[in-house]
């Protein structure tokens, strides 16, 4: 069973541009999680889906980020305009329904420059 | 979600049984203790969770006190690729989310 999937897994935009991270979750997971991790910071929780649904976005910031996790495909975390602040790395879980551990990606590092 | 408290680093020599503590004095009797690491520049990995009990999987062991106030994490012969920050996360299971919280956990050095 192959685990939770991120790509690309290093990414560099240029301010303004736009940034799409992708998350496939395990097979049989229909949650899927964003965690952000700023440098010499914390994992900080933005935002849990299930198929078709937004159910806690309450990380997220308010301008600039959406997620979504279609019926069919991965689940994606754009974020428009990109600034410097922007620069992290972005990691994704999933969990099956039921179940509550949440199973991490390998996180996708964006640079902006 | 209750808060917890862990020390921000220990060292272990390789070989030996690693103890990480962790305090949730304000923890509710609904909430459960979740222990994760990030292995340098890694995805999180889940390790444990347990709600009152004891609990034992192949890569570590829970131990919660009778009051539930505080638990300890116990890698039973640590080796060097168990270095790691560890973070200790209570919450509610079952909840409208299903987000973790992590705190600054505890950076484990484990010396050969």
């Amino acid at each position: 069973n192959a685990g939770v999937m991120q790509n690309p897994r290093h990414l560099v935009r240029r301010r303004g541009q736009e940034a799409r991270l992708r998350c496939s979750p395990m097979k049989g997971h229909s949650h899927v999680y964003w965690y952000r991790q700023l440098p010499e910071e914390g994992l900080k929780f933005m935002v849990y889906l299930q198929k078709e649904n937004i159910i806690d976005e309450s990380g997220m910031p308010k301008e600039r980020f959406s997620a979504e996790f279609p019926k069919e495909g991965p689940s994606i975390l754009r974020i428009q305009q990109v600034v410097r602040g922007d620069s992290a790395a972005y990691f994704c879980a999933s969990s099956p329904p039921g179940l509550y551990e949440q199973y991490f990606g390998p996180g996708t590092r964006l640079t902006v420059t | 979600d209750a808060k917890t408290t862990q020390p921000p680093s220990m060292d272990c020599a390789e070989g030996r049984a690693a103890n990480l503590p962790c305090n949730h004095s304000t923890i509710s009797g609904n909430e459960y203790v979740y222990w994760y690491r990030q292995i340098h520049s890694q995805g999180p990995q889940y390790i444990i969770h347990g709600l009152k009990n004891n609990e034992t999987n192949e890569m570590a062991s829970l131990i919660i006190t009778e009051d539930r106030k505080s638990s300890t994490l116990i890698l039973p012969h640590a080796t060097l690729r168990d270095t790691a920050v560890y973070y200790c996360i209570v919450r509610v299971e079952g909840g409208a989310t299903n987000k973790l919280i992590f705190g600054t956990g505890t950076l484990l050095a484990v010396q050969p």
